[in-house]
C-alpha cells in the first residue's frame, strides 16, 4: 500500500513552453501533498505544500506564478512549470502524507525535466 | 529551525567493508521523528527507517543498523558487509515546519 505515482517520469520541452506534472496517491487519500525539487548532486528542497481545496503554500524564493500547483482532490496534485527555461531543468519529486509531516511521507518516483 | 547535517559528501569503500554514514540534527522540538532514505541512480527515494525520539534503542535490519544518540543529536547509519547494490545517495531527514528537512546527502560508492 501507500503508493504514489508521478507522470510523466521524464519530459523534454522547449524553452518557453509549459509542462504539467501529475502526482497521484493510488491507494490512500492524502491530506497533504508536497513538491520538492532536486538539482544534480544536491539535496531535495521543498518548493510548496498543497492541501486539497486550498491554495498551496510556497517556500521562500519559489515563484508561485511560475510553479502553479493545483490540488483538486485528495488523490491528485499537479505542478505546472509555466514558461519553462533551461534553469528549471531539475528532478521534481512529490510526496503525500496523511496527517502531519511527522508521519511518514510517501514519495513518488520523480519526474526529470529537461528544458532545451 | 530544523537542520540536518551530513558532513560526509562522498564515501568510497570496497565490497564487504562496513561503512557508517553520519547524521547530526538540530531541532527545538522535544519529540520528533528521524528518517533515512536511500536514493539509487534511478532517483526514486527508498524509505529505510523512521525513528521516534522517544526510542533510543539501536535498530538492526539485516545488514543495516542505526545508532540514535539523543545526547549528541546524532542518528548514524551503518551498513555491514557493504555490497555494490548499496551504491546510492543516502539522506537523513527530520520533519520541519511543513515537510521534511533533508540533509545534503552522502554519496556511497561500493567498489567490487
Amino acid at each position: 500500500g501507500a503508493v504514489v505515482s508521478q507522470h510523466p517520469s521524464r519530459v523534454i520541452c522547449k524553452s518557453g513552453t509549459s509542462v504539467k506534472i501529475e502526482c497521484r496517491s493510488l491507494d490512500f487519500q492524502a491530506t497533504t501533498m508536497f513538491w520538492y525539487r532536486q538539482f544534480p548532486k544536491q539535496s531535495l528542497m521543498l518548493m510548496a505544500t498543497s492541501n486539497e481545496g486550498s491554495k498551496a503554500t510556497y517556500e521562500q524564493g519559489v515563484e508561485k506564478d511560475k510553479f502553479l500547483i493545483n490540488h483538486a482532490s485528495l488523490t491528485l496534485s499537479t505542478l505546472t512549470v509555466t514558461s519553462a527555461h533551461p534553469e528549471d531543468s531539475s528532478f521534481y519529486i512529490c510526496s503525500a502524507s496523511v496527517g502531519l509531516a511527522q508521519e511518514t511521507q510517501y514519495f513518488g518516483p520523480g519526474t526529470r525535466l529537461l528544458v532545451l | 529551525a530544523q537542520k540536518v547535517t551530513q558532513a560526509q559528501t562522498e564515501i568510497s569503500v570496497v565490497e564487504k567493508e562496513d561503512v557508517t554514514l553520519d547524521c547530526v540534527y538540530e531541532t527545538r522540538d522535544t519529540t520528533y521523528y528521524l528518517f533515512w532514505y536511500k536514493q539509487p541512480p534511478s532517483g526514486e527515494l527508498v524509505f529505510l527507517i523512521r525513528r521516534n525520539s522517544f526510542d533510543e534503542q539501536n535498530e538492526i535490519s539485516g545488514r543495516y543498523s542505526w545508532n540514535f544518540q539523543k545526547s549528541t543529536s546524532s542518528f548514524n547509519f551503518t551498513i555491514t558487509a557493504s555490497q555494490v547494490v548499496d551504491s546510492a545517495v543516502y539522506f537523513c531527514a527530520l520533519p520541519g515546519r511543513r515537510a521534511l528537512t533533508f540533509g545534503s546527502g552522502t554519496r556511497l560508492q561500493v567498489q567490487p
